[in-house]
Parts: C-alpha cells; structure tokens; sequence
C-alpha cells in the first residue's frame, strides 16, 4: 500500500540552525513527493516536489531530493529563520489521483 | 493567481444542525477533496470527486456526504453536526494530468459544534 512516515515533532531550532526533517514512505507504482508547509491559521501551500528517483525539488532556500534506494525525501535548509516557523507534510501522488500525507511536524524556531 | 476559496474561516454551529461547507476552485480541476485536520492526527480524507456528479468515499466519511453540481464547486455537508466533528476543514483541488500535479489547498474553515 501507500503510506507516508515523518518524524514526530516539535523540532526547535535556533536561527540560522541546519534543519533536516525525515520523510520515508512506501509506494507502489512510481509517485511523484511533495513537501507543503502551513503557516498558523492557513491552508497548505505547496513547497517544493520531485517527480522521479534522483530529482531535488528547491524552493526558499529548502531542498528535498527523491531517493528511491532508500523510499526517502528528506528536507533540509541550511539556515533557518524564524519566519520558517510552520508545520510541514510530506507527501506523496502515486500514478493516479489521491494523495497520502504524513502526520505532519510542526518546527519552531527561536530568534 | 488560481485559487482555492472556502466560503467561511471560522463557524460556530449547533449539535444536531445541518452544515454546509463550500469550496469553490477557479483552475478548472477535475479532482476536489475534502480533508479534516486534528491535532496528532494530520490530515484525513473524508471525501474526493473525480468528476461533476462523481462522489467516493475517503477514508473517514461517517457522518458526512458531498455534493458536485458543477465542476468548480464541491460541498461538504454535515447532516447532523455532533461536538465530535469540532475540526478544520480543508480543501483541495488537483489537475488529473497524472502524478505530477501539487494539489491547491484552501485556507481552511474552522467549525466549532457546541
């Protein structure tokens, strides 16, 4: 089946800290991963996505890169600011049209 | 820019009242989806639609039914709204060109039943 797994939160950081954030998932097929964030209050935004093995999604200075070996896609940004301060999902489509969401970790970050 | 509009941020509604919930899409998307989203638990699909007319069920659909009409249009409707489905409401919409396409979310509808 289909699933999506990160790692629980909070994570509280310090500006300009190096994040990483987990995702694994299983899939049949061949998804397509995705990263959105929610801003308190607000809907999801999309953030950045991948589409094959092998491909970084980018988007603000955030990075997540397709790793079929591992059924992963991390994300990561060098330097974080307070305005980063959300809860991201991970996600992931396989080859039709319902999405599979993670639980959702929710990052603090402290001037 | 496309959009995704929920007819209302925040509800208060009363147990045992009907409740409607609009979501209105202007990219012209095949696929809508409604998710509720609590604490601990992330996002749960109750309902999606492939199609005008076309409704399936997701993965907590008790105590709920949909409505599409019209292609930009997908309602979720509470027919006897209880304390338990005190929640935010989201919506979504996606293009059916395969895996590649993000979905758009609404900015969520909060709904509290006392």
């Amino acid at each position: 089946g289909n699933s999506v797994t990160q790692m629980e939160g909070p994570v509280t950081l310090s500006e300009e800290a190096f994040l990483t954030i987990n995702c694994t998932y299983t899939a049949t097929g061949y998804p397509s991963l995705f990263w959105y964030v929610q801003y308190p209050g607000e809907g999801l935004q999309l953030l950045l996505k991948a589409t094959k093995a092998d491909d970084k999604g980018s988007n603000k200075g955030f990075e997540a890169t397709y790793r079929k070996e591992t059924t992963s896609f991390h994300l990561e940004k060098g330097s974080v600011q307070v305005s980063d301060s959300a809860v991201y999902f991970c996600a992931l489509r396989p080859n039709f049209n319902k999405f599979y969401f993670g639980s959702g970790t929710k990052l603090n970050v402290k001037p | 820019d496309v959009k995704v509009t929920q007819s209302s941020r925040y509800l208060v509604k009363r147990t045992g009242e009907k409740v409607f919930l609009e979501c209105v899409q202007d990219m012209d998307h095949e696929n809508m989806f409604w998710y509720r989203q609590d604490p601990g638990l992330g996002l749960r699909l109750i309902y999606f639609s492939y199609d005008v007319k076309m409704k399936e069920k997701g993965d907590i659909p008790e105590g709920y039914s949909v409505s599409r009409e019209k292609k930009e249009r997908f309602s979720l409707i509470l027919e006897s709204a209880s304390t338990n489905q005190t929640s935010m409401y989201l919506c979504a919409s996606s293009s059916s060109g395969g895996g590649n396409y993000g979905y758009t979310f609404g900015s969520g509808t909060r709904l509290t039943v006392v």
